[in-house]
């Protein structure tokens, strides 16, 4: 089964408002965690990435939030455009290899304007 | 503009019918991987390889081969053993030095069976 999982399929906010993405991890050994963003018909594309000797970590309006004890991910999008429409995966590394990459199935952000 | 190249953007098969994916880097990266990706299912590792001459078998393989005789280019032919192809197929690649590596995708390849 999935390691890497996402506490909502869909999310749907209003443009200008801050969106939250979860994802939940099933390993604790997992170190490396990375968040993706896919539009439809074209590849992932990197967003940010946190090591677990991190608890925050912030981009351009972006922060990914990592919570070891109840093995949690976020990423927070501020003021969210229509542009960031797209669904988001994160990702987990177990063992330090990329080819060690657990993706999880994805969030599909809508952003209403 | 460095990046990774996928062609073609459709390809449709034919029962029985083999068929190539491209994918192109050139971002010197040695490490380059293939990927399966279907509707609301996380992409599934189908072969990767290190370094030039040498691959190794993902999580799903089956009915699937690739080659790697430049560092540039990771072809991956679906054969006719694959049942279902259907799928959109992502090729990525990434740095091997160091712990910590993300990977970089490319645009895809939407397989469709005829």
């Amino acid at each position: 089964g999935e390691s890497v999982g996402l506490h909502l399929p869909t999310l749907s906010v209003q443009e200008g408002d801050n969106s939250i993405i979860n994802c939940a991890y099933s390993n604790s050994a997992s170190d490396y965690f990375i968040w993706y963003k896919q539009e439809s018909g074209k590849g992932p594309q990197f967003i940010i990435d946190i090591r677990s000797n991190m608890d925050k970590r912030q981009g351009q309006r972006v922060t990914v939030l990592l919570n070891k004890t109840v093995k949690h991910l976020s990423l927070q999008i501020a003021a969210t455009q229509p542009g960031d429409s797209a669904v988001y995966f994160c990702a987990e590394n177990m063992e330090g290899g990329s080819e060690k990459l657990v993706f999880g199935k994805g969030t599909k952000l809508t952003v209403n304007p | 503009d460095g990046g990774i190249t996928q062609s073609p953007k459709y390809l449709f098969r034919k029962e029985g019918q083999n068929v190539t994916l491209s994918c192109e880097q050139n971002l010197n990266h040695d490490a380059m991987y293939w990927y399966r990706q279907d509707p609301g299912q996380g992409l599934r590792l189908i072969y990767y390889s290190h370094i030039v001459n040498d691959f190794q078998k993902g999580d799903i393989a089956e009915g699937y081969s690739v080659s790697r005789e430049k560092k540039e280019s990771f072809p991956l032919t679906v054969t006719s053993a694959q049942k279902n192809p259907t799928a959109f197929y992502l090729c990525a690649s990434s740095s091997v030095g160091g712990q910590f590596r993300k990977l970089f995708f490319g645009s895809g390849t939407q397989l469709s069976v005829l």
